[in-house]
């Protein structure tokens, strides 16, 4: 089985860094994923780890240790539209199959 | 290049009713997945489907089915419906089986 934690909620302010942690057990790892979602919206994919270290997309960065099954997602230069919940998604290879597990997400909040 | 859709965007039901909604991948995409986003829960993974096959479900009763047509669009059953059904059913794609992107979703509201 899967089981992925993230915080609930975090608040952070325009222009400053924030890290998302993300932690996960997993039977059959095959990637890690950050979904970021805002309101009423679908998730949009921001990044994707298979392998470990750091993978940087503009002001988004994503993180990945296997050995301790852990991730974060770093967000530079916070804007107020990065407000939204960002969700981490574990793949899942296990019995030949491939899904993705969501962890419940962390809702920031960005503020002047 | 156009991006996942879903029909209806919403819909009102009544519990014991049946629905049926629908999905059609970005082009070139072969698998589609369906989740389930309750109020206040993460995405619940609900079906998975490839080249018109189901490949998996997550832990749903058998009242939630679909199935996926020649034209790799997909539809999302559940019948009997109950008031804890009601929550956004998204539909997602995907060409390597790995990298899942989003249609809008459907919310589904029984009464």
């Amino acid at each position: 089985g899967q089981n992925i934690d993230q915080p609930t909620e975090m608040t952070a302010t325009e222009g400053a860094i924030v890290q998302i942690n993300c932690t996960y057990q997993t039977s059959g790892f095959n990637g890690l994923f950050w979904y970021q979602q805002h309101a009423g919206e679908a998730p949009t994919f921001l990044s994707y780890n298979v392998l470990d270290g750091l993978e940087e997309k503009g002001r988004f960065s994503s993180f990945l240790s296997r050995s301790k099954g852990y991730s974060y997602l770093l967000l530079k230069e916070l804007q107020m539209k990065d407000s939204a919940s960002y969700l981490c998604a574990v793949g899942d290879s296990g019995a030949g199959s491939y899904q993705l597990t969501f962890g419940k997400g962390t809702k920031l909040s960005v503020i002047p | 290049e156009a991006g996942v859709t879903q029909s209806p965007t919403h819909l009102i039901k009544t519990r014991g009713q049946q629905v049926t909604l629908r999905c059609s991948p970005i082009s070139g995409h072969t698998s589609v997945y369906w989740y389930q986003q309750a109020l206040g829960l993460g995405l619940q993974f609900l079906l998975w489907y490839d080249e018109g096959e189901e490949r998996n479900r997550g832990n749903f009763p058998p009242r939630f089915s679909g199935r996926q047509f020649p034209n790799y669009s997909s539809e999302l059953n559940v019948n009997a419906l109950e008031l804890e059904d009601s929550a956004l059913y998204l539909c997602a794609s995907s060409f390597d089986k790995i990298t899942q992107y989003f249609g809008p979703g459907t919310r589904l509201t029984v009464l």
